[in-house]
């Protein structure tokens, strides 16, 4: 059972709008979340994180919101560009961890001029 | 800088022969891990270790094996390859701070 959500498989927005990326998740032990980037035939990056601590965190033009009563966390990026165009992975750890990390499916965005 | 690196970028094997993948990181890390990756599926973890010779079954850890003989190289294996076993592997390990670094994967092509 998918622990990790992301329900919108794509995304396509316009070069200079703003992306929103939206994650959902079921598991109230996570309580530290990251966003992934993956170009194809790449490994994944590491973007941005969050402590559930916090219910926001900026990082030059990517900033994350956290609303844990909702589960949800989103990715802006303010403004899009072109090279932001790849498949960007949700992911949560739970408090007790061994480092695992668990990963939505993936939301393709594609930003065009 | 982190670094992860896997022995292929591109492997193509045939049905039933035995395959290895290797991985290895240079920054000392305990944790390591294996994932594939298939469209629409996202990252699926294969199996982890967090330390040598230990090693914890992931989420679809059948038709595979693990070895983690030293700290900085963990191989996956698998035993009998099958066409369903076509996928992206990547490798990543995972330090003090909350995030895993990921190697460049390792597209796996069995015919």
């Amino acid at each position: 059972d998918q622990q990790v959500k992301q329900n919108s498989p794509s995304l396509s927005v316009q070069e200079g709008r703003i992306s929103i990326l939206n994650c959902d998740y079921t598991n109230s032990m996570f309580d530290y979340f990251l966003w992934y980037k993956k170009y194809p035939a790449e490994g994944p990056t590491f973007l941005i994180s969050i402590s559930s601590i916090k219910d926001k965190n900026e990082d030059g033009r990517f900033t994350v919101f956290l609303n844990k009563s909702a589960k949800h966390l989103s990715l802006h990026i303010v403004p899009s560009q072109p090279g932001d165009s790849a498949v960007y992975f949700c992911a949560a750890i739970p408090g007790s961890t061994l480092g695992r990390l668990y990963f939505g499916r993936g939301t393709q965005l594609t930003v065009w001029p | 800088d982190v670094k992860v690196t896997q022995s292929s970028r591109y492997l193509v094997k045939r049905t039933g022969e035995k395959v290895f993948l290797e991985c290895v990181q240079d920054m000392d890390h305990e944790n390591m891990f294996w994932y594939r990756q298939d469209p629409g599926l996202g990252l699926r973890l294969i199996y982890f270790s967090y330390d040598v010779k230990m090693k914890e079954k992931g989420d679809i850890p059948e038709g595979y094996s693990v070895s983690r003989e030293k700290k900085e190289r963990f191989s996956l294996i698998l035993e009998s390859a099958s066409t369903n076993q076509t996928s992206m592997y990547l490798c990543a390990s995972h330090g003090t701070s909350g995030q895993q670094y990921f190697g460049p994967g390792t597209r796996l092509t069995v015919t």
